[in-house]
């Protein structure tokens, strides 16, 4: 079925390291992978995405990295500051387009 | 501009009640979802259109939720009756095309 398995669902790092969230998900004809952060009160804002003809995309301290062999890609936050605390989410696009999530990681950087 | 529009912002109604959700998307976008958050489901899509016509509903929980998308600029998602696990947070996103969702603030949804 159509699925995205994101892990994990809790993570706190030090502020000033570096934090990896991973998701995988169920169809290999999957074509784009965009990455949502969701502060309190909120809707999920996108801050980065990737297409399966690239293999790793990064903006300032963020970084998405795709295998499509595995089905597998992660987000990547170098020099974590306070205000990277939030919920992210990462998704994938499935038959007719739909945008399906995953269920979400909450990322504590701890002061 | 203004972003994607959600009324009203919090909801609170008694079990049997209709409730009625409102979203105005981004002018020049031509799809639209709808989404539902809780805890335990996390964003569950529900329903989205494309051109303003339904392309995918097989989200929408059951009969008594149902979804318009009368004009370019409008939709509504209902549920009639409401149900106290029905409570969570619904979302409003839209498009251009079907990717860089731009989502609403949400309606905080809580059925007594």
């Amino acid at each position: 079925g159509e699925n995205v398995e994101q892990h994990p669902s809790t993570l706190s790092v030090q502020e000033g390291d570096s934090a990896v969230i991973k998701c995988t998900y169920s169809d290999s004809a999957s074509n784009y992978f965009p990455w949502y952060k969701q502060e309190l009160g909120k809707g999920p804002q996108l801050i980065i995405d990737i297409r399966s003809n690239v293999g790793e995309k990064k903006d300032q301290r963020i970084a998405v990295t795709l295998n499509k062999t595995a089905k597998h890609f992660s987000l990547h936050i170098t020099e974590t500051q306070p205000e990277d605390s939030a919920v992210y989410f990462c998704a994938a696009t499935f038959r007719d387009d739909k945008i399906i999530f995953g269920k979400g990681t909450r990322l504590h950087i701890l002061p | 501009d203004a972003g994607v529009i959600q009324s009203p912002r919090h909801e609170v109604t008694e079990m049997g009640q209709e409730v009625t959700l409102r979203c105005k998307p981004i002018s020049g976008h031509n799809s639209l979802f709808w989404y539902r958050q809780t805890m335990m489901r996390g964003l569950e899509l529900l329903i989205y259109f494309n051109n303003n016509v339904p392309i995918d509903d097989s989200g929408m929980p059951e009969d008594r939720f149902s979804a318009k998308m009368p004009n370019a600029s409008f939709s509504t998602l209902k549920i009639q009756p409401s149900e106290p696990r029905d409570s969570a947070v619904y979302f409003c996103a839209s498009s251009l095309g079907q990717e860089k969702l731009f989502f609403g603030s949400g309606t905080q949804l809580s059925v007594l």
